[in-house]
């Protein structure tokens, strides 16, 4: 059973360009979470997705950010004309429906550098 | 709000030495507590966790132990090997809530 993917692992963008960030969750898993880490920072919750909803996007920039999880295919979140400020790395985290999401599985997350 | 204090890193041990990474919490709810290793390049990984009051997480030798008196969920291990070394987060999540609250994450380094 694949673990959850995300791609590229690596995305260089200049100021102003936009950041496509995917992630597809396990195998059977529907709820889609992702997270940013700055520097030297912990986890910082952003959204939480299932298929075709987004359920709690407390922790989203009011600006240039949006997350989606369509029927089919993988979870996008996106940035649009990104800053200096964007530059982290992004982790995509997946559960099963029908549990408890206390246990969320982990990606490797995209390290996304702007110049 | 909700949130997690870690001990300051980084952390530097000898080989077979004695390990404790303090983390404390406050929560509006009653939480589950966990502790996640992140590996250099890679992502987090579940190391333990507890989910009520007086549990005991353990996996690999690692353990720690919900406090609910105190808020705390401090990591320890009993002799640590080079392969430890690593960026830990402690963190939960509260009942009805689908996020993870992280601390900041320490970061340990093992020396032979």
């Amino acid at each position: 059973n694949a673990g959850v993917m995300q791609n590229p692992r690596h995305l260089v963008r200049r100021r102003g360009q936009e950041a496509r960030l995917r992630c597809s969750p396990m195998k059977g898993h529907s709820h889609v979470y992702w997270y940013r880490q700055l520097p030297e920072e912990g986890l910082k919750f952003m959204v939480y997705l299932q298929k075709e909803n987004i359920i709690d996007e407390s922790g989203m920039p009011k600006e240039r950010f949006s997350a989606e999880f369509p029927k089919e295919g993988p979870s996008i979140l996106r940035i649009q004309q990104v800053v200096r400020g964007d530059s982290a790395a992004y982790f995509c985290a997946s559960s099963p429906p029908h549990v408890s999401p206390d246990t969320q599985y982990f990606g490797p997350g995209t390290r996304l550098t702007v110049l | 709000g909700d949130s997690v204090t870690q001990m300051e890193g980084p952390v530097t041990l000898s080989e077979e030495a004695f390990l404790t990474i303090n983390c404390t919490y406050t929560a509006t709810g009653y939480p589950s507590l966990f502790w996640y290793v992140q590996y250099p390049g890679e992502g987090l990984q579940l190391l333990l966790k507890a989910t009520k009051a007086d549990d005991k997480g353990s996996n690999k030798g690692f353990e720690a132990t919900y406090r609910k008196e105190t808020t705390s969920f401090h990591l320890e291990k009993g002799s640590v090997q080079v392969s430890d070394s690593a960026v830990y987060f402690c963190a939960l999540s509260v009942q009805g809530a689908q996020k993870l609250v992280f601390g900041q994450g320490t970061r340990l380094t093992i020396n032979p």
